[in-house]
């Protein structure tokens, strides 16, 4: 069984487009994740919801909204999408979040978004 | 500004040998730091975490060492194999959860 999974793997889109990626974790954890990782290799946190309610929000385009119906789905909707929007997104999850939890953080497999 | 550095080029070691990663940062406090494996088209895989107060944590053929003075963690692979071949991320913690990953250090395991 896969803990956490995205869909779709791959998207690729036109500018200005509007699109979503759907995240859903069964592993009972309370927090989701969204992260990026561009290019370079570099991944960097975008939000992070704890029992659907928004904990991280990181300096992020307002065009990103990421939505949570449940604890055990964290979607991500991109509106007008940007050439420099392209990047592998992962969805994660995790235990509980607090000020030290050191808990162990759960990826999804990614969705490599291709903005053309 | 806080900043995490791992060797961005790529480790060639032979098989059997042990593989050492470096991770430093700076202008950070860390209460603890992970180690992740990252294989080409997947998502990172947590290996091992290390708390400040702890010096040394092992797992298996895995090693990893937290100097908070030196600000520096070690990731050792002892007795490498082919399949260790990977980018090795680290972490840090910046409370509440919120991961702040290094580059990752591509380690190349040759027969």
């Amino acid at each position: 069984d896969t803990a956490v999974s995205q869909t779709p793997k791959y998207l690729v889109t036109q500018m200005g487009n509007d699109k979503s990626i759907k995240c859903e974790q069964n592993l009972g954890h309370d927090t989701m994740y969204w992260y990026k990782q561009d290019s370079k290799k570099f991944l960097k946190i975008m939000f992070s919801y704890n029992n659907k309610e928004l904990i991280i929000n990181e300096t992020v385009p307002n065009r990103f909204s990421p939505k949570s119906p449940d604890k055990a789905h964290l979607n991500l909707h991109i509106n007008s999408l940007e050439l420099g929007d392209s990047a592998v997104y992962f969805c994660a999850s995790s235990q509980a979040t607090g000020t030290v939890t050191g808990n162990t953080i759960y990826f999804g497999e990614g969705s490599w978004l291709t903005v053309v | 500004s806080q900043k995490i550095e791992q060797n961005s080029e790529a480790l060639n070691i032979q098989e059997g040998k042990t593989a050492t990663l470096t991770c430093n940062y700076t202008n950070y406090s860390p209460a603890y730091l992970q180690w992740y494996r990252q294989d080409p088209g997947r998502g990172p895989v947590f290996l091992l975490l290390i708390r400040e107060n702890e010096k040394e944590k092992r797992k298996e053929r895995l090693k990893v060492t937290f100097d908070t003075t030196l600000k520096q963690s070690l990731f050792h692979i002892t007795a490498s194999q082919p399949a260790d071949s990977a980018t090795y991320l680290c972490a840090l913690d910046r409370g509440f959860q919120k991961l702040v990953f290094g580059t990752g250090t591509r380690l190349l395991v040759s027969p």
